[in-house]
């Protein structure tokens, strides 16, 4: 069966500070990924997402996530972050399973940025 | 482009009162639709999916009930709100294809006193 696992429930960092949001994937075959922002009280925005080719892949606001397939994750990073990134991430999963598509996401990760 | 729309935006209501959120999506045809519920500091749980007009999945059994009367509408129903229904209702949906990314709504905060 699919999982996910996001190790940090929250992390702090300095603005201007690099990111780093972990994130590891239980599945069989190849998955789908995908990572959210939720900014409170919003609903959740995709980032990026990765289906096949190159395994770092770039998304919106500045963000990149690398697939490691030798160790199931997916990683998400940004090189300075902004106060504007303060928010909760949501990594998940995608498979194509018998009955359709299913989606499974991660507890989250809640971004704090200092000044 | 496609556009995803829930109301309303925020709701408080009595213990044993029931409940309509109704979200709507433009732009696409034949969605999969979604409803998921996110308590405090929690993570997403899908509560229904649907594939079709008429079509529901549950995916928890629960208090709540959802339906779908036209192609890009989807609505949460419950003929008795309980305490453990607060919390931030996310509507979202997917193309029907084998690869689906689920994009979603602004969601509704439901407060039951």
């Amino acid at each position: 069966a699919q999982s996910v696992t996001q190790p940090d429930i929250h992390i702090t960092v300095s603005e201007g500070a690099s990111l780093e949001l972990r994130c590891n994937y239980s599945y069989g075959a190849t998955p789908y990924l995908f990572w959210y922002v939720q900014s409170p009280g919003q609903g959740l925005q995709l980032l990026l997402k990765y289906f096949s080719g190159d395994t770092l892949v770039q998304g919106i606001k500045g963000f990149e996530a690398e697939f490691k397939r030798s160790q199931s994750s997916f990683n998400l990073r940004k090189p300075s972050v902004h106060w504007s990134d303060a928010a909760e991430y949501f990594c998940a999963v995608g498979a194509s399973q018998t009955g359709g598509f299913k989606t499974i996401f991660g507890a989250g990760t809640r971004l704090f940025v200092k000044a | 482009s496609q556009t995803i729309h829930q109301w309303p935006a925020t709701l408080v209501q009595p213990v044993g009162s029931p409940l309509s959120l109704e979200c709507t999506v433009e732009g696409t045809s034949n969605p999969n639709l979604y409803w998921y519920r996110q308590a405090a500091g929690r993570g997403l749980q899908l509560l229904f999916y649907s594939v079709g007009i008429g079509q529901i999945s549950s995916e928890v059994p629960q208090n709540l009930s959802a339906s779908r009367p036209q192609d890009r509408q989807f609505i949460l129903s419950s003929k008795k709100l309980l305490l453990s229904d607060s919390g931030f209702y996310l509507c979202a949906w997917s193309d029907s294809g084998s690869v689906q990314t689920q994009y979603f709504g602004p969601g509704t905060r439901l407060l039951v006193l």
